[in-house]
């Protein structure tokens, strides 16, 4: 069964680092999102996109995170610099797009210590 | 705006108990509507879906009904086992903003034998 795959599933790092989270859609999904969810809450979203561009990030804080899907296919996520208040689960889905439903990968624990 | 609201948890039930969980919606035009199951440590798992008012979406022996007229898709399940023991996420796509995926705040069940 096709899973969208995202690594790493735990990743520590000191506040002031940088971390990155990679993430492989299902194949043929033209829509990727990442979602962060901080404990006890619902994912919300960071960044959405369709085929290679970004069509929705809102809500990505501009100034330390950044997203790229340079061929359409796979996705990097990353933080620079980390700060406490990123700690969180990252999770990342894909969507043939439209408003079919989305596959979540295993998601990310990040901690910043 | 859109948005969809649960039922607060945790809820706490014993084996073969019968589980209802609430969830309401405030959306523009008639959206599909996911219930989504995380375990522990986990990403979200698509657990059933409804694409239209009256729709009855099942899996696992879980039910959810799209009720137009209350705007609720309340999930339901007969008797539930030790292995139900997870997060239970509402979710509804925004069609204007291409699928994003807005939850509820999750309710977290939890079985004991």
């Amino acid at each position: 069964e096709a899973e969208v795959a995202q690594s790493p599933r735990y990743k520590i790092t000191e506040k002031s680092q940088a971390v990155a989270f990679w993430c492989d859609p299902i194949s043929g999904h033209a829509t990727l999102y990442w979602y962060r969810q901080i404990l006890g809450q619902g994912p919300e979203l960071l960044v959405q996109f369709q085929d290679e561009s970004v069509v929705d990030d809102s809500q990505l804080p501009k100034d330390r995170f950044s997203a790229e899907r340079l061929k359409g296919v796979d996705s990097t996520l990353k933080i620079q610099p980390a700060e406490l208040g990123d700690s969180a689960m990252y999770l990342c889905a894909s969507s043939f797009g439209g408003v079919t439903e989305a596959f979540f990968g295993q998601g990310t624990r990040l901690t910043v210590v | 705006g859109d948005s969809v609201t649960q039922m607060e948890g945790p809820v706490t039930l014993s084996e073969e108990a019968c589980l209802t969980i609430n969830c309401t919606y405030t959306a523009t035009g008639y959206p599909s509507l996911f219930w989504y199951v995380q375990y522990p440590g986990e990403g979200l798992q698509l657990l059933l879906k409804a694409t239209k008012a009256d729709d009855k979406g099942s899996n696992k022996g879980f039910e959810a009904t799209y009720r137009k007229e209350t705007t609720s898709f309340h999930l339901e399940k007969g008797s539930v086992q030790v292995s139900d023991s997870a997060v239970y996420f509402c979710a509804l796509p925004l069609y204007n903003q291409g699928g994003k995926l807005i939850f509820g705040q999750g309710t977290e069940l939890s079985v004991k034998p």
